[in-house]
């Protein structure tokens, strides 16, 4: 059975820090996603990573792949206020169905 | 806005009772996704639908049931409700079911069974 395991699942930082959430999975997978969610909202895509060693960066996030350690990061460089969310890593299974982590929350404190 | 749509928002029923959520993909995608998110069981995947044919199950109920009708919208039906079948309930859709191809996720709808 496919496990994702996220961490840390919570995570209170301040504004300016860097920070990077951790996305382990059990089995072979080159497809991974990430999603923010933010409370009582519906999941956001930001990024889908295709390859080994993919990284995709979109302003303050920069998302890596490396399917060897079955190891994901979302790295967030120096953090505003508005990045506070739930951040969701998702493996990707044939048909393209998502096999979601628990979610990790993040707090940005001014 | 992703462009994916799911009424009702809200549906608060009793135990025992029936109802029905509707999604309506993104214009052009062909596949339909369901997921339900709760507190104890996270985001798990229920069932997907790619151009009107059941493709995959995953930890959806027997009392559970949907279908994709061929105008490509999806319909999800509860039955016999019980207290834990409160959830949020997601749809999401992609053009194709390809491994790769971004899904895009609709409101949800929040699902109280009292």
């Amino acid at each position: 059975e496919l496990k994702v395991e996220q961490n840390p699942l919570f995570l209170s930082m301040q504004e300016g820090k860097n920070y990077t959430i951790y996305c382990n999975y059990s089995t072979t997978s080159d497809r991974l996603y990430w999603y923010r969610q933010d409370p009582g909202k519906s999941l956001e895509s930001l990024f889908v990573l295709l390859s080994n060693g993919a990284v995709k960066q979109e302003g303050r996030l920069m998302a890596s792949l490396d399917t060897k350690a079955r190891l994901s990061t979302l790295h967030i460089t120096a953090a505003v206020h508005d990045l506070s969310a739930t951040y969701f890593c998702a493996v990707g299974r044939a048909g393209n169905m998502l096999t979601f982590g628990g979610g990790t929350r993040l707090m940005v404190k001014p | 806005d992703s462009g994916v749509t799911q009424t009702p928002k809200h549906l608060i029923t009793a135990t025992g009772q029936r109802v029905t959520l509707r999604c309506s993909p993104r214009s052009g995608d062909l596949s339909v996704y369901w997921y339900q998110q709760s507190l104890d069981q996270g985001l798990q995947f229920l069932i997907q639908y790619y151009n009107g044919e059941e493709r995959a199950k995953g930890n959806i109920l027997e009392r559970f049931s949907a279908q994709q009708f061929p105008d490509l919208h999806s319909e999800l039906n509860l039955s016999s409700l019980e207290l834990g079948d409160s959830a949020l309930y997601f749809c999401a859709s992609s053009f194709l079911d390809t491994l790769g191809t971004e899904a895009f996720f609709g409101q949800g709808t929040r699902l109280t069974v009292v």
